[in-house]
């Protein structure tokens, strides 16, 4: 396809598993993006990638949080020992350009995380 | 730190009638603005951006938005609006220096009447 994917679309966990959530941006595309967006709320950012380099995690919100590009295309992103918090919907975004801030970033239609 | 505030969590039109969805932001210098559109289910579409040069931009599905610097504001406006804009909108700040970090508002639901 042509957009963003990423799967699985919905996950249901219990509280301790361990999940992942995958990416697969728009072919060619240098940069990558997640971002958590809980119920009610905008997006919030979590990590950057150009091309494999993991550039910002900044917006990781604990080390239990691990995301990576290893061929720098595909992405995961990995949550150790889930918690009810982090219930959310994880969303990807990808664009073309490597370092400019106003590249369009075209979005997933996100993971839907459910930690009960 | 940038940030970003949508004042209005919900918003209901009829149909055909004029939209303004209300973005203010702070942010140190100019930065680039964005506006969002999410429908159920759907992800993120980009409707709109300014990066620079002239302050009123026009974007897809007659969206346009109007940067006012000295108001600290990105404000989202249509002339008419129809039944498929019912959606979320959000409201996005990217800082020029940092390769496309976003910081996004809480969103306006907008909810059109018949």
């Amino acid at each position: 396809g042509a957009g963003v994917s990423q799967s699985p679309r919905y996950k249901v966990a219990k509280r301790g598993q361990d999940v992942a959530l995958r990416c697969d941006p728009i072919s060619g595309h240098v940069s990558l993006f997640w971002y958590q967006q809980a119920l009610g709320q905008g997006p919030e950012f979590l990590t950057y990638f150009q091309n494999e380099a993991q550039l910002d995690k900044s917006g990781l919100p604990s080390d239990r949080f691990f995301a990576e590009r290893p061929e720098g295309s595909v992405s995961t992103l990995k949550i150790q020992r889930t918690q009810q918090e982090d219930s959310a919907v994880y969303l990807c975004a990808s664009s073309l350009v490597g370092t400019s801030g106003g590249a369009n970033q075209f979005f997933g239609p996100g993971t839907r995380l459910t930690v009960l | 730190a940038q940030s970003v505030t949508q004042p209005d969590i919900h918003i209901t039109v009829s149909e055909g009638a004029s939209l303004e969805l209300r973005c203010n932001y702070s942010y140190g210098a100019t930065p680039y603005l964005f506006w969002y559109v999410q429908s159920p289910g759907q992800g993120l579409q980009l409707l709109l951006k300014y990066f620079s040069g002239d302050t009123l931009v026009q974007g897809i599905k007659g969206f346009e938005a109007e940067f006012k610097r000295s108001q600290s504001s990105f404000n989202l406006r249509k002339p008419s609006v129809h039944w498929s804009d019912a959606a979320e909108y959000f409201c996005a700040v990217g800082a020029r220096t940092n390769a496309g970090k976003s910081t996004f508002g809480d969103g306006t639901t907008l909810t059109v009447k018949p």
